[in-house]
């Protein structure tokens, strides 16, 4: 079954530390991953997107990693700010299939 | 501000009912998603139009409908409407019809049944 596992479901940390989320799925056959960040009451806003030939991309200071071979995807934001609190959710497209299956999200929250 | 509009914005009815929420893509997208967005189920992908046609179905309820527009705007319809059906309902846009591209949401029409 087409599954995306999102850990740890909610994270509070101060503000300027850098912190970790992790993603791992089992979405076969593989397409793309991508992890969006969505303020509460809020449209998703998407902040990554990696295909299986891809293991970083960044944005600002937003870099995510993708291990195809574990099936498993982190997010690291740096140097976090108030703005970053938010939920981030975890996202895989499955080849040929044209669904995208999400994940619970971990709630982030960030304190002065 | 993603560009995608959606009304309305809040929407308040009652089980058994019938209701048509609206979206207007960003200009010069020709894909448009909506998803569904609940407490204990999270986000969850329901069907995507491209120019027009049907292109990708997810966990859609044959109780609800979509249809995207000739003027790229689309609608979904939900009917015989449940108390499970009270949600965040989200549109999304996209220039093309890929899996990779970008998506812009909508700020979503809130959805309760009594």
């Amino acid at each position: 079954k087409n599954q995306v596992e999102q850990s740890p479901q909610s994270l509070i940390i101060l503000e300027g530390k850098n912190c970790t989320l992790q993603c791992n799925y089992t979405v076969s056959p593989f397409s793309n991953l991508r992890w969006y960040k969505q303020d509460t009451g809020r449209g998703p806003v998407s902040l990554t997107i990696m295909t299986f030939s891809e293991n970083t991309k960044s944005n600002g200071r937003y870099t995510a990693t993708l291990d195809a071979d574990t099936k498993q995807s982190s997010l690291h934001i740096t140097a976090s700010q108030l703005s970053d609190s938010a939920s981030y959710i975890c996202v895989v497209s499955a080849r040929s299939q044209g669904n995208l299956i999400f994940g619970k999200g971990t709630k982030l929250s960030v304190k002065p | 501000d993603s560009g995608v509009t959606q009304t309305p914005k809040h929407l308040i009815t009652a089980t058994g009912q019938r209701v048509t929420l609206r979206c207007s893509p960003r200009s010069g997208d020709l894909s448009v998603y909506w998803y569904q967005q609940s407490l204990d189920q999270g986000l969850q992908f329901l069907i995507q139009y491209y120019n027009g046609e049907e292109r990708a179905k997810g966990n859609i309820l044959e109780r609800f409908s979509a249809q995207q527009f000739p003027d790229l705007h689309s609608e979904l319809n939900l009917s015989s409407l449940e108390l499970g059906d009270s949600a965040l309902y989200f549109c999304a846009s996209s220039v093309g019809g890929r899996l990779t591209d970008t998506q812009y949401f909508g700020p979503g029409t809130r959805l309760t049944v009594l």
